[in-house]
């Protein structure tokens, strides 16, 4: 079946550091990813939706130039939460969609600011 | 607009005990697609199922089911004989038809004890 990779599972960064996580969809070509936000006990909150090739469209209060959204190609987008801060701590998930597998998640990266 | 409830914050069950799990949604399209979501405390998001709104036939899957009543827009899912192995988190979510935005419930964490 399809499989998503992201890495890293989990980063820990020093404050006002910029840390990236990468997805990749290993075998389908994913035209549409997803990123969503987990913080502990509480649901994944949408952060953005990006197309291969064009810019992301961000949720209302996700602030763009904070948590950049690269999608290059269509097995690989990047999300680079750029300044971070201890508040940005949280579970990040990224989500490919495919018309074939439908929505395949990746494993998550949890990300501590300190 | 679209919206899901999943008014079980945490159901704590006894091994072979049968538990369901409750989901609501809400949408105005007559078109849209639900979904379940196993999120084990690694944290990857398992796929259980997905159900379009034209199909009202409860589906079963070995120890799962799931009922679908429109009447009621509800979408509850049942583990039969409930396993330690169950112990999750279970995200209901739904798409509508225009949008490739899935919308998650806030989550049933399911603890099954031996």
């Amino acid at each position: 079946g399809a499989v998503v990779s992201q890495h890293p599972s989990w980063v820990i960064c020093k404050s006002g550091t910029s840390v990236k996580i990468e997805c990749r969809s290993l075998d389908f070509q994913a035209t549409t990813m997803f990123w969503y936000r987990q913080f502990p006990k509480q649901s994944l909150m949408l952060m953005a939706t990006s197309n291969e090739g064009s810019k992301a469209t961000y949720e209302q209060g996700v602030e763009k130039d904070k948590f950049l959204i690269n999608h290059a190609s269509l097995t690989l987008s990047t999300l680079t939460v750029t300044s971070a801060h201890p508040e940005d701590s949280s579970f990040y998930i990224c989500s490919a969609l495919d018309a074939n597998y439908g929505y395949t998640f990746g494993s998550g990266t949890r990300l501590t600011v300190v | 607009a679209q919206k899901v409830t999943q008014a079980q914050t945490e159901i704590s069950v006894v091994e072979k005990e049968d538990v369901t799990l409750d989901c609501v949604y809400e949408t105005r399209d007559t078109t849209y697609y639900l979904f379940w979501y196993k999120q084990p405390p690694s944290g990857e998001l398992v796929f259980l199922i997905r159900r379009n709104s034209f199909d009202e036939q409860n589906e079963i899957s070995g120890r799962y089911s799931w009922n679908f009543q429109k009447s009621t827009s509800s979408f509850n899912f049942t583990i039969t004989a409930s396993q330690v192995v169950d112990s999750a988190v279970y995200f209901c979510a739904l798409r509508g038809y225009n949008t490739d935005k899935l919308i998650f419930g806030t989550g049933t964490r399911l603890q099954v004890f031996p």
